[in-house]
């Protein structure tokens, strides 16, 4: 089973200041790759997706991410923090071989102060 | 609009009771999952469903029943089995595109508290 790891339960940041939201995975073979986000008693919200192609992926809300495959990682990054991105993020990877199966990390709430 | 709905928003339980969490989506996606959510413990996978009248068991099952009669709903049976039922579930449904894999979306969620 593949296991995904989010470093880093809450981040805080000044608004203004970069996002850098950290995910690793754990499978051999690169899987698809997602990130989401939710606020407070809501469902989760699709910011973006990897699933081939070029490595940098532009989201939502102005947030992209990276795959690396050498480093395993797929991090989440937001040049200028806004008050409204104060959420939790969760990253999640889907098994190129069995489509249905979802492996999510923990998630990390970020803060964002004034 | 097309979306993912689920009801009731909030539910309360007395200990010893069955509820039903509703899950209905109009996407035409083929597959939906339910999900337990917990503080610190991201999203577990309860059960899930590919095809209408077919399912399966996911991470933590026990305690909990679905049916998938219709494509459109799957809905979610809290059990009296199941030892620690407050949560937040979330259903998700999902969409397959040739060579990129599916993509899960989620409903609002139903936050459950047994009393």
């Amino acid at each position: 089973a593949q296991s995904v790891t989010q470093l880093g339960s809450h981040v805080s940041v000044s608004e203004g200041a970069l996002v850098l939201l950290r995910c690793n995975y754990s499978s051999s073979v690169p899987p698809y790759l997602f990130w989401y986000v939710q606020y407070p008693n809501q469902g989760l919200q699709l910011l973006l997706k990897y699933t081939t192609g070029a490595t940098l992926v532009k989201g939502i809300n102005g947030f992209e991410a990276e795959f690396k495959k050498s480093e395993t990682s797929f991090h989440l990054t937001k040049p200028s923090a806004h008050m409204s991105d104060a959420a939790e993020y969760f990253c999640a990877v889907s098994d190129k071989y069995n489509f249905n199966k979802f492996y999510f990390g923990s998630g990390t709430k970020l803060n964002v102060k004034p | 609009d097309g979306g993912i709905t689920q009801s009731p928003k909030y539910l309360f339980r007395k200990e010893g009771q069955n509820v039903t969490l509703s899950c209905e989506q109009n996407l035409n996606h083929d597959a939906m999952y339910w999900y337990r959510q917990d503080p610190g413990q991201g999203l577990r996978l309860i059960y899930y469903s590919q095809i209408v009248n077919d399912f399966q068991k996911g991470d933590i099952a026990e305690g909990y029943s679905v049916s998938r009669e219709k494509k459109e709903s799957f809905p979610l049976t809290v059990t009296s089995a199941q030892k620690n039922p407050t949560a937040f579930y979330l259903c998700a449904s999902s969409i397959r595109l040739a060579g990129l894999g599916d993509t899960q979306y989620f409903g609002p969620g139903t936050r459950l508290t047994v009393l």
